[in-house]
């Protein structure tokens, strides 16, 4: 079955300490996405990637770093410099072009620091 | 500054007692408008994609309009099912690589 897969799913870790998330989509798709959900607040994208070895800062970049080494995988770092790291993230991915492509889901990380 | 607001926050039903959500927006220009549904602890589930004034999309209970400021959800005889989250973005005409904005969300309840 073709999907997005996140890993782990529940993360827990100390503060000053760097975490990476998984992401994994076998839809061929060019586009992937790192969005963080916060309780009562829409998503909020923290970076994107529409192609292998390239990937753009999106609305709360600040503290994170991403790496888009093969098609199929998008991990993402949350370092220390992350102010406020509790949350869920969600990773996505996508068809690219100029048609309003819609954007596919993984099952997301929850992330708590302490 | 493009906006897309969601109401009501939260919406509670009895199980067969149809109601709507509303997702408004504010954008320069509108490339389309997607719903989503969300399970507590799960990612978005894609449910449409409405792409100009005037169309219209269904599934099972579920039907999306959308007109030149708004789209509505329309929720016909739901069942506990159907309870979830659901979630509204936009893409803009500005926004070619495919940046979604997203709506805060509807927390929708449906009692037996």
């Amino acid at each position: 079955d073709g999907g997005i897969t996140q890993s782990p799913k529940y993360l827990f870790r100390k503060e000053g300490q760097n975490v990476t998330l998984s992401c994994e989509q076998n839809l061929n798709h060019d586009a992937m996405y790192w969005y963080r959900q916060d309780p009562g607040q829409g998503l909020r994208l923290i970076y994107y990637s529409q192609i292998v070895n390239d990937f753009q800062k999106g609305d709360i970049a600040e503290g994170y770093s991403v790496s888009r080494e093969k098609k199929e995988s998008f991990p993402l770092t949350v370092t220390s410099a992350q102010k406020n790291p509790t949350a869920f993230y969600l990773c996505a991915s996508s068809s690219s072009g100029t048609s309003p492509y819609e954007q596919y889901f993984g099952p997301g990380t929850r992330l708590t620091v302490t | 500054e493009d906006q897309v607001t969601q109401s009501p926050e939260a919406l509670r039903l009895q199980e067969g007692e149809s109601s709507s959500l509303n997702c408004s927006y504010t954008v320069s220009g509108l490339r389309g408008l997607f719903w989503y549904r969300q399970d507590p602890g799960k990612g978005p589930e894609f449910l449409f994609t409405l792409y100009s004034a005037g169309e219209e999309k269904e599934k099972e209970r579920l039907k999306a309009t959308l007109t030149k400021k708004e789209s509505f959800l329309h929720i016909t005889a739901p069942k506990p099912e159907d309870s979830a989250t659901y979630l509204c973005a936009v893409q803009t005409l500005t926004d070619s690589w495919g940046k979604l904005q997203f709506g805060a969300g509807t927390q929708v309840v449906v009692t037996p």
